[in-house]
């Protein structure tokens, strides 16, 4: 196991378009957790799966941002129409019970 | 709500020397603290934790003490190392969320 995966590594897309990122977690971690982080600061929570179910989402969840775990294994994390806001590194995370998050090396985002 | 920010945004330490971290958290209900370490480009790595029930915990060079009287945590490193260098966050548990609340971090910089 080389611990949470995260795809790509870096994406530069046009504003307007749509992003699609991938994160596997630890093979047998049941909660996976998305957040974004800009820089010079700490990560910020977006969203949480236990198994499937996605049972909390950040204000920062826009209408714009969807995430699924559809068989409860590796996440997508989409943001729609995107904005220069939107540029930031998505972190992914994983753990078998709640204590000791492990995170991926995320993806950053740039939207030019 | 949870809030948890550091005192200090950097830390300019000699090798060899021990450095302490500090953190500041306002939530009383907060029963859960994680202390990561992140290097340019990655994701948080996990250093150590400790639960409210815990004053200190111990690991291999770090040691966290937790004042839940002053709502205060510090991260203590022994002997500073080179590879030490790196922004260091705290972050602590919502209370009735699986939330992690992350504080803007300090920039620890070893010098040889």
């Amino acid at each position: 196991d080389t611990g949470v995966s995260q795809n790509p590594r870096h994406k530069i897309t046009k504003r307007g378009q749509n992003v699609t990122f991938r994160c596997d977690p630890i093979s047998e971690h049941n909660r996976l957790y998305w957040y974004r982080q800009t820089l010079g600061q700490g990560p910020e929570f977006l969203t949480y799966f236990q198994n499937e179910a996605q049972l909390e989402k950040s204000r920062l969840l826009s209408d714009r941002f969807s995430a699924e775990r559809p068989k409860g294994s590796f996440s997508t994390l989409e943001i729609q129409r995107t904005e220069q806001g939107d540029s930031a590194m998505y972190l992914c995370a994983s753990s078998r019970e709640f204590y000791g998050y492990t995170f991926g090396s995320g993806t950053r985002l740039t939207v030019v | 709500g949870e809030s948890v920010g550091l005192h200090l945004p950097t830390l300019s330490v000699q090798e060899g020397d021990n450095s302490i971290i500090n953190c500041a958290y306002s939530n009383s209900a907060s029963d859960y603290f994680i202390w990561y370490k992140q290097e340019s480009g990655k994701g948080p790595q996990f250093i150590i934790d400790i639960r409210s029930n815990m004053d200190k915990r111990q690991g291999q060079r770090v040691t966290v003490l937790l004042n839940k009287t002053v709502k205060h945590l510090s991260l203590q490193i022994a002997a500073t190392q080179p590879g030490d260098s790196a922004v260091y966050f705290c972050a602590g548990l919502q209370g009735g969320s699986e939330k992690l609340v992350f504080g803007k971090g300090t920039k620890l910089t070893v010098n040889p």
